[in-house]
């Protein structure tokens, strides 16, 4: 079955740029959206964006000039790049798969990876 | 704007039954939506695919005592014979053209 997991530096300097990345394994990473979740330390979920299609994206209006999601199909990798990052960004991110507009219920998670932003 | 509502906090007895419930903004009543679980310092978990009709579709081992129902703008979840385990954090999400939107979440407390 799909299992996701993410990767990455657990901390992060302030106004740097924050890099992560979520392995698929046991399918092709070639088809359905790919998407990338974050949570603050006591709060809620909130979407970042996805990828789909050959490097199609969408992101979170509230993030966008700040994201940038790619794919590595060779690798069955997607990677999140968040820059300027402050104390505020500092969350347990998550990445999860959907089908699509038509079916985008995020059916399975990775079990997340905290970063700390701090000077 | 695409926009879910939870009730911040719910509680329950064990051995009893409790119904969540997420409200989509106006416009959007005709919505899909997911339930997702997330129990203490865990990550979520996806519970069931809920439809507008109330029909609903469950993630590989879910429990029966999960199920989904639909009235309106209203989605509701409803966990019977609550254990222990139950409680968690319950998120609806639902989903349209470029954007994926979660709701703030119901914290359940199983007294």
């Amino acid at each position: 079955q799909v299992q996701l997991q993410e990767s990455g530096p657990g901390l992060v300097k302030t106004s740097e740029t924050l890099s992560l990345t979520c392995t698929v394994s046991g399918g092709s990473i070639s088809s359905n959206y790919w998407n990338w979740i974050r949570q603050p330390p006591g709060k809620g979920l909130e979407w970042i964006g996805h990828i789909y299609n050959r490097g199609s994206t969408n992101y979170n209006p509230s993030l966008k000039s700040r994201v940038s999601i790619s794919i590595d199909t060779s690798k069955n990798q997607f990677s999140l790049n968040l820059n300027s990052v402050t104390a505020a960004d500092t969350a347990v991110y998550y990445c999860a798969r959907d089908f699509g507009n038509l079916e985008g219920a995020f059916d399975i998670w990775g079990q997340g990876t905290m970063v700390t932003v701090s000077s | 704007q695409l926009v879910l509502t939870q009730s911040p906090s719910a509680s329950a007895s064990l051995g009893a039954s409790v119904k969540l419930t997420c409200t989509l903004s106006s416009g959007h009543r005709t919505y899909a939506i997911a339930w997702h679980q997330q129990q203490p310092e865990k990550g979520p978990r996806y519970l069931m695919r809920l439809n507008t009709d109330g029909s609903h579709s469950k993630g590989d081992g879910i429990p029966d005592r999960f199920s989904g129902s639909s009235s309106g703008a209203e989605r509701y979840l409803t966990i019977s014979s609550l254990q222990s385990e139950d409680e968690a954090d319950y998120y609806c999400q639902t989903w349209t053209t470029g954007i994926r939107v979660f709701g703030g979440g119901t914290k359940l407390t199983v007294l």
